[in-house]
């Protein structure tokens, strides 16, 4: 079965470092999106991308954060200067049909210390 | 704004008897909903989905959700819990914007005790 691939599974940084998380979504598959879970806490929306631009975004997604689609198989999320509290569970899922049938990716652990 | 709400926190559950998971949403219009589950440090795994028609759907792992609209609930239910079930659940709605962006709600940890 197709999956979504997310590298690294665990990134530590230090505060205020810029990080850039990975994601190679399903290949026919048209939406994109990025997902938080801050630990002990409910999966968060952060951003859709269709069409090679963002379609929504949440009021997390502010002007620290950016999302890529280099080429045609990469997803990446960057974070410019990393806060303690963007350490959090970050998925990158993505969809041939909205969010009808979503796959998820097993996730980025990001520590920021 | 959508909302959805899962009150129980946490559940334990012998092996071998039935399981019943609590969602309740708010939502203006039908909803699409959805069930995941998340064993721990893994992704989230759809577990079943409501769209329309029949308000009793099947889904993996021997799972099964029935949509009560006079209740806004969409509770999970499983006859018979095996061990590998312990995991965290999660429901989830979709948005009113384009059927792209997922609620999920807070999560019910289901313990499973021999």
């Amino acid at each position: 079965e197709p999956e979504v691939t997310q590298t690294p599974s665990h990134q530590v940084t230090q505060m205020g470092q810029e990080v850039i998380l990975r994601c190679v979504p399903i290949s026919n598959h048209l939406y994109f999106y990025w997902y938080r879970q801050i630990l002990g806490q409910k999966v968060e929306f952060l951003v859709s991308f269709y069409n090679n631009e963002i379609s929504e975004k949440s009021e997390i997604f502010d002007d620290q954060f950016s999302v890529e689609r280099p080429d045609g198989s990469n997803f990446t999320l960057k974070i410019r200067s990393t806060k303690l509290e963007d350490s959090a569970m970050y998925f990158c899922a993505s969809s041939s049909t909205g969010s009808y049938g979503y796959t998820f990716g097993s996730g980025t652990r990001l520590t920021v210390v | 704004a959508q909302s959805v709400t899962q009150p129980d926190i946490h559940i334990t559950v012998s092996e071998g008897a039935s399981l019943e998971l609590r969602c309740n949403y708010s939502y203006g219009a039908t909803p699409y909903l959805f069930w995941y589950v998340q064993s721990p440090g893994q992704g989230l795994q759809l577990l079943l989905k409501y769209f329309s028609g029949d308000t009793l759907v099947q889904g993996i792992k021997g799972f099964e959700a029935e949509f009560k609209r006079s209740q806004s609930s969409f509770n999970l239910r499983k006859p018979s819990v095996h061990w590998s079930d312990a995991a965290e659940y999660f429901c989830a709605v979709d948005s009113d914007t384009g059927f792209q962006k997922l609620v999920f709600g807070t999560g019910t940890r289901l313990l499973v005790s021999p």
